[in-house]
């Protein structure tokens, strides 16, 4: 139990145009929703929390205009990066849980942006 | 503001050595620690997680044990196979999960 799938799990844009990656929880409903970033050989930062419903928590440095996050569902949040640029590559990981205590995470999402 | 570390940032054994991987955080006040292991280009799988009242937890050849009032916590790895290769990080919640850089581990056969 408790799988976490992201959708997709590689992806390359241009710069400029936006991108959508999907976090789903398959067998159980997350209230709560988390999407990290995380650079080669660093550690996972949280840039914000979603709660079904309501609007997202960024966290102090991320921007809410380029990251919009939306957690429409108990299953579903969805993060966008809009005008994307090159230094927005990175590697995404959601994490889902019905509190903050215990997640269960994603395998990730490699966004490139040439 | 809570800090975590792992040291060391890299680790290579032989296979059958045990495994003794460290991490560190700043701010004692947490519910809870968890070790996760990372595959290259893939997400988290969780090992172990520790609650704040708990010491240590097992499974299988891994052991975590937990020093709160240190600020500590060791992840012991026994009889180490070239399948347990990977990053292993450590994350601490105390309102919000705060991770290590990780330790990367190489078991040479």
């Amino acid at each position: 139990g408790a799988v976490v799938s992201q959708h997709p799990s590689r992806v390359i844009c241009k710069s400029g145009t936006s991108v959508k990656i999907e976090c789903r929880s398959l067998d159980f409903q997350a209230t709560t929703m988390f999407w990290y970033r995380q650079f080669p050989k660093q550690s996972l930062m949280l840039m914000a929390t979603s709660n079904e419903g309501s609007k997202a928590t960024y966290e102090q440095g991320v921007e809410k205009d380029k990251f919009l996050i939306n957690h429409a569902s108990l299953t579903l949040s969805t993060l966008t990066v809009t005008s994307a640029h090159p230094e927005d590559s990175s590697f995404y990981i959601c994490s889902a849980g019905t509190d903050a205590y215990e997640q269960y995470f994603g395998p990730g999402t490699r966004l490139t942006v040439t | 503001k809570q800090e975590v570390t792992q040291i060391p940032a890299a680790l290579s054994v032989p296979e059958g050595e045990n495994l003794v991987l460290n991490c560190s955080f700043t701010d004692s006040a947490i519910y809870n620690l968890q070790w996760f292991r990372q595959d290259p280009g893939k997400g988290l799988t969780s090992l172990l997680l520790i609650q704040s009242s708990q010491r240590e937890q097992t499974s299988g050849r891994l052991n975590a044990s937990l020093d709160k009032s240190s600020g500590r916590s060791t992840l012991y790895i026994a009889a180490s196979q070239p399948g347990d290769s990977a990053t292993y990080l450590c994350a601490v919640f105390g309102g919000k999960l705060q991770f290590g850089a990780g330790t990367q581990v190489v078991v040479t056969p």
